[in-house]
């Protein structure tokens, strides 16, 4: 089945850093992928939609300046965090999908952010 | 607006028993509902989909859902639990938009 590798799986960092999370599709090619957050015990919230060559579309009160989002290729789309703090660690889970619209989309195993 | 519901954020069944897991949903069109299982630390894996077809979908793992207009309802069963399916379970609706929507959660916990 369709395959999507999250990297990297767990971060820590101090405040002030700017961090990198990579989502890849490893045997199709992902027109569309997902950004979400999931604080603990709670549902996935989705931050934005990427689209493969195209600016991302932020969900209402997701700071595009903060939450970096590059979807240069159609098997890579990486979210940067900038200039973190304590109040952005969180899950933060990508999906993959042929084109918009198509179901289901695949999900990557998460990345584990603690800003310090 | 497309939305789902799922009563209960906890559920404990024992080993061996019927694992129930409620999902309702509202959508003003035909609905694609969606039930997915998040071990701890992953991300989501699928078990089985809703897309207008047979109203009772088998998924993986022996989970199964079945569509009920009249009751607006998505349920998840299982008719043995094994210890192994604890874990976090949402179920999902697309929204007219093409993105998910995701309920609250229900976490399934298995006692020996």
């Amino acid at each position: 089945g369709a395959v999507v590798s999250q990297h990297p799986s767990r971060v820590i960092c101090k405040s002030g850093t700017s961090v990198k999370i990579e989502c890849r599709s490893l045997d199709f090619q992902a027109t569309t992928m997902f950004w979400y957050r999931q604080f603990p015990k709670q549902s996935l919230m989705l931050m934005a939609t990427s689209n493969e060559g195209s600016k991302a579309t932020y969900e209402q009160g997701v700071e595009k300046d903060k939450f970096l989002i590059n979807h240069a290729s159609l098997t890579l789309s990486t979210l940067t965090v900038t200039s973190a703090h304590p109040e952005d660690s969180s899950f933060y889970i990508c999906s993959a999908s042929h084109k918009q619209g198509d179901q289901p989309q695949h999900f990557g195993d998460g990345t584990r952010l603690s800003i310090l | 607006a497309q939305s789902v519901t799922q009563l209960g954020s906890h559920v404990s069944v024992s080993e061996g028993a019927l694992v129930l897991l409620r999902c309702n949903y509202s959508s003003s069109v035909p609905p694609y509902l969606f039930w997915y299982v998040q071990y701890p630390n992953q991300g989501l894996q699928l078990l089985l989909k809703y897309t207008s077809a047979a109203t009772l979908v088998k998924g993986i793992n022996g989970f199964e859902a079945e569509f009920k207009k009249s009751e607006t309802s998505f349920h998840l069963t299982k008719p043995s639990a094994h210890m192994s399916d604890a874990a976090e379970y949402f179920c999902a609706v697309i929204s007219n938009t093409g993105k998910l929507i995701f309920g609250q959660g229900t976490t399934l916990q298995v006692k020996p």
